[in-house]
């Protein structure tokens, strides 16, 4: 079946780094598009960006740029989001999401999600 | 940006109960991009709505999406017991994608 499984938790140092994985299996993962969602401990989500797996293209929220770095293995059918600089505030759980079919004039919502990867800054 | 503003923030109803969630963009959402999501605790969110009204696969049709330009509506036509949760609207036609703050649907 579809699925996306994420790797597992992390704890980080202030200032860290993180590195979240997102193994897809079930489809062709070069043909859509991966995002990157984060929900904080009791709040909403906040989209962090996507990545094209086919072409390893990327787009990211501007509160995110500089910081985030998307990239993929598609030897694996991975996609990986890193996180540096890491503050309390990152603390949240970040889940990835399958988006539109590459290459595709028409969006898509987010029809697959992973189980999501709990990050946890403290020092 | 487009943000989402949802409303009410929460709703206490019974089962069985008709459950009327709003969603107000602050601009129009291009081509009623515009989808749902329930999420449990614990649990990723799901796909209930996308593009304002069609159901995502495997969705009760007790679940219905309304609206365009910048007003939306999901309606839960009768509430059951396992759709107490956290309801999210999301615009994906625009970036950045943004989501609203979730509206919670409570037991009474």
């Amino acid at each position: 079946q579809v699925q996306l499984v994420q790797s597992g938790a992390e704890v980080k140092k202030p200032g860290a780094s993180v590195k979240v994985s997102c193994k897809a299996s079930g489809y062709t993962f070069t043909g859509y598009y991966m995002h990157w969602v984060r929900q904080s401990p009791g709040q909403g989500l906040e989209w962090m960006g996507w990545i094209n797996p086919n072409s390893g293209v990327t787009d990211s929220a501007q509160s995110f740029q500089g910081r985030v770095s998307m990239t993929r293995d598609t030897s694996v059918s991975t996609a990986n989001m890193e996180l540096s600089g890491l503050r309390s505030d990152d603390t949240a759980v970040y889940y990835c999401a399958r988006g539109s079919a590459v290459p595709t004039v028409t969006k898509a919502a987010f029809d697959i999600w992973g189980q999501g990867t709990m990050v946890t800054v403290s020092s | 940006d487009i943000v989402l503003t949802q409303s009410p923030g929460t709703l206490s109803l019974s089962p069985g109960e008709r459950a009327t969630l709003s969603c107000r963009a602050s601009q129009s959402v291009s081509s009623s991009y515009l989808a749902w999501y329930q999420q449990k605790p614990g649990q990723a969110p799901r796909l209930l709505i996308y593009g304002a009204s069609s159901r995502a696969t495997g969705i009760p049709d007790r679940f219905s999406g309304s609206g365009s330009g910048t007003d939306f509506t999901l309606t839960i036509s009768r509430l059951e017991p396992e759709d107490f949760a956290v309801y999210y609207c999301q615009q994906y036609g625009s970036s950045p994608r943004t989501f609203g703050q979730g509206t919670k649907v409570e037991v009474k």
